[in-house]
């Protein structure tokens, strides 16, 4: 079964400062790779996506990530944080080849995003 | 378009009362889902259906059951409510010709068992 680790379990960086959030997964076949983002008492809410093609994929407000197959990784990125961008962030996983009900992910534990003005 | 709706938005429950957790999409979307969010721990799968009168079991479906009449609707019960059942719990939907699967989440709703 696939799995998904996310390094940093809690970040705090100033306004302006660069973001990188890591995300690692395991699994040997080709995937669909997800980045979410929850804000304080949110829903889930998509960030970007990867399923093909370019592997740096960009999303809503600001943020890219890119997929590096042959590290399995699928680390988030944003240039200049703000104090908006205060959230948990959720990467996760979906095997493109597990057939029918296969649409299921697998999430990573979360990382928090502590943005300090 | 409301997307995904749950209800209720918090509930309280006594140890041994249950209740149903109701979620309904009105994308047309084939695939429903329910996870659980506990924290430090991400999301987890419950149970998740792909299509009306098809369900089957995700990663921690013990205590909870399902069903799916309909292509809208897909309730969660919990029959005997425990405390280890003190979570917040999210339904979500995909497209089954999404490309990409992406899921579509809904605005949770949080149990406490006491």
């Amino acid at each position: 079964a696939q799995s998904v680790s996310q390094h940093n379990h809690h970040v705090i960086l100033s306004e302006a400062a660069s973001l990188e959030l890591g995300c690692n997964y395991s699994y040997g076949g080709t995937v669909n790779l997800f980045w979410y983002v929850q804000y304080p008492g949110q829903h889930l809410q998509l960030l970007l996506k990867y399923f093909s093609g370019d592997p740096l994929v960009k999303g809503i407000k600001g943020f890219e990530a890119e997929f590096i197959k042959s590290k399995f990784s699928f680390n988030l990125r944003k240039p200049s944080v703000q104090w908006s961008d205060t959230a948990e962030y959720f990467c996760a996983v979906n095997p493109q080849d597990s057939g029918a009900g296969s649409y299921q992910l697998t999430f990573g534990k979360g990382t928090k995003l502590s943005v300090i003005p | 378009n409301a997307g995904v709706t749950q209800t209720p938005k918090f509930r309280i429950l006594k140890i041994g009362q249950s209740m149903t957790l109701q979620c309904a999409q009105d994308m047309n979307h084939n695939y429903m889902y329910w996870y659980r969010q506990d924290p430090g721990m991400g999301l987890k799968l419950i149970y998740y259906s792909v299509g009306a009168g098809i369900t089957d079991k995700g990663e921690v479906p013990n205590g909870y059951n399902v069903s799916r009449s309909t292509t809208e609707d897909f309730p969660l019960r919990l029959e005997l409510a425990a405390p280890s059942q003190t979570s917040v719990y999210f339904c979500a939907s995909s497209h089954r010709d999404s490309i990409a699967r992406e899921q579509y989440f809904g605005p949770g709703t949080r149990l406490t068992v006491t």
